[in-house]
């Protein structure tokens, strides 16, 4: 079946340093990737989406790019700040509606 | 605009009790969608309305979990009776007609089943 792998967390980075989250998926198809963040004390929001193949996401500094090839959507963002720790998740969307969602990567961002 | 809201936020039962938790999805999103987190693992697919009809409810863990959405607006699940094993962040989304277009997601129910 569909799923999602992220790479485990927690990821812990001093202010202005460079991140990136590895997320990679199996499906059928070529599915919607998604990348959700959760804030403390808050619901998922949706951070990006790509679409199709070679699309790149993008949003508040985050990027990421739908790569078939190596069925992967890594998350990356070139200087983080505090403001950015948080649980991001990465997801892929079946047929229906269904969102399929990795385990989920905690950021934290030290001063 | 409001966005999706979910009550209670946070819900401490014992074993064998029931607990009903909501969703009011935003105004006139058609599909509303169940998830739960355990334990820090993944987000999994609970079930999915169209207005009020269940249009895949394949991942409910069994019996004990009912969901309904009266009148195609706000959905009630409900887990009767509760076990260890349901402790989790419930989740709630919603979407406009069609199935593949962006999903809202509320502020989760945190469930402890003591």
């Amino acid at each position: 079946g569909d799923s999602v792998t992220q790479m485990e967390g927690p990821v812990t980075l001093s202010e202005e340093a460079f991140l990136t989250i590895n997320c990679t998926y199996t499906a059928t198809g070529y599915p919607s990737l998604f990348w959700y963040v959760q804030y403390p004390g808050e619901g998922l929001q949706l951070l990006l989406k790509a679409t199709k193949a070679d699309d790149k996401g993008s949003n508040k500094g985050f990027e990421a790019t739908y790569r078939k090839e190596t069925t992967s959507f890594h998350l990356e963002k070139g200087s983080v700040q505090v403001s950015d720790s948080a649980v991001y998740f990465c997801a892929l969307l079946r047929w229906g509606g269904k969102l399929i969602f990795g385990q989920g990567t905690e950021l934290s961002v030290k001063p | 605009e409001a966005g999706v809201t979910q009550f209670p936020s946070h819900s401490v039962i014992e074993k064998g009790q029931t607990v009903t938790l909501r969703c009011d999805p935003i105004s006139g999103h058609d599909n509303l969608y169940w998830y739960r987190r355990v334990m820090g693992k993944e987000i999994k697919f609970l079930l999915h309305f169209v207005k009020e009809s269940k249009q895949d409810e394949s991942g409910m863990p069994n019996n004990r979990f009912l969901a309904e959405r009266t009148g195609g607006t706000y959905s009630t699940l409900k887990v009767q009776p509760a076990e260890l094993e349901d402790s989790g962040v419930y989740f709630c989304a919603s979407s406009q007609a069609e199935p593949g277009e962006t999903q809202y997601f509320g502020p989760g129910t945190r469930l402890l089943v003591l």
